[in-house]
C-alpha cells in the first residue's frame, strides 16, 4: 500500500458503543494529523503527533482519545459519541511539523455516522 | 482571530476558465495551499505559493499577493472531473495549517 490509508471507511455506531479508526501512513514521515470535516465548514484540526507525541490538542472532548503507538500508525478511539460528532473524520500526515512547506497527505477518510 | 474565506459555491461551463478567490487575515504568513478533493475522497495537493506571483502548473494556476492577503486559484480548459471542493489553506506563523471551509465547484456540460 502506498500513501495514507484509513479503515473503516465508513461507520455507523450508537451513542454508547465504543469504536476505534485507524491510520496508517507508508510516507515515511514524522508528523499525523487527525481532522474532523463537517459540511461547509472548515477542515478542524483535532490532534497532531510529531514522532509519536501529542502536540496539540483543539479543545477536543473526552469523548475522542488519540493513540500513537509509532510514527506509522494513528488511532482515534470513540466512545459515548453524541449525534454531532457524526462528520468525515481525516487523517494525515506530513515529514514535519514545523516547516512552512508542510505539504499534508491525507487518507480519505471514515464517514463517521452516530445514531 | 485567524480567517480565511472563499466562496461557497461556483458554476462554470466546461471548456470555459474560472477563478475561484481566497482571502485571509492570519497571525503570520508562511505560504498558502490549495488542494482539491472529489466528494467522498481525500484531498490531494495542487499547489503552494509563498512569493507573490503566479505559479503555473498545467492547466491549473494560483496566484498569490501577500499584501493585500488574497489568493486566486485559476482553472483552464474546465473538464466535468473538475468538479470538486477547492480547500484553501494558510500556514501561519506557528507553522499551523488555517483552512478555509472549501469552494464547490460545479462543471456544467
Amino acid at each position: 500500500e502506498t500513501g495514507v490509508t484509513q479503515t473503516p471507511r465508513h461507520l455507523v455506531m450508537g451513542m454508547t458503543n465504543k469504536k476505534s479508526l485507524k491510520c496508517e501512513q507508508h510516507l515515511g514521515h514524522n508528523a499525523m494529523y487527525w481532522y474532523k470535516q463537517s459540511a461547509k465548514k472548515p477542515l478542524e484540526l483535532m490532534f497532531v503527533y510529531s514522532l509519536e507525541e501529542r502536540v496539540e490538542n483543539n479543545s477536543v472532548p473526552s469523548r475522542f482519545s488519540p493513540e500513537c503507538p509509532n510514527s506509522s500508525h494513528l488511532f482515534l478511539h470513540l466512545h459515548t459519541l453524541q449525534p454531532e460528532d457524526s462528520a468525515l473524520y481525516l487523517c494525515a500526515s506530513s515529514q514535519d511539523l514545523d516547516s512552512s512547506y508542510n505539504e499534508q497527505f491525507f487518507g480519505p477518510g471514515t464517514r463517521l455516522t452516530v445514531l | 482571530g485567524q480567517n480565511i474565506d472563499q466562496p461557497t459555491e461556483m458554476t462554470a461551463t466546461e471548456g470555459a476558465i474560472v477563478q475561484i478567490n481566497c482571502t485571509y487575515q492570519t497571525s503570520g504568513f508562511n505560504g498558502l495551499f490549495w488542494y482539491q478533493q472529489h466528494a467522498g475522497e481525500a484531498p490531494t495537493f495542487l499547489s503552494y505559493n509563498v512569493l507573490d506571483g503566479l505559479e503555473e502548473k498545467g492547466r491549473f494556476s494560483s496566484f498569490l499577493s501577500r499584501s493585500k492577503g488574497y489568493s486566486y486559484l485559476l482553472l483552464k480548459e474546465l473538464q466535468m472531473k473538475d468538479s470538486a471542493s477547492y480547500l484553501c489553506a494558510v500556514v501561519d506563523s506557528n507553522y499551523q495549517l488555517i483552512w478555509g471551509a472549501g469552494t464547490k465547484l460545479i462543471i456544467k456540460p
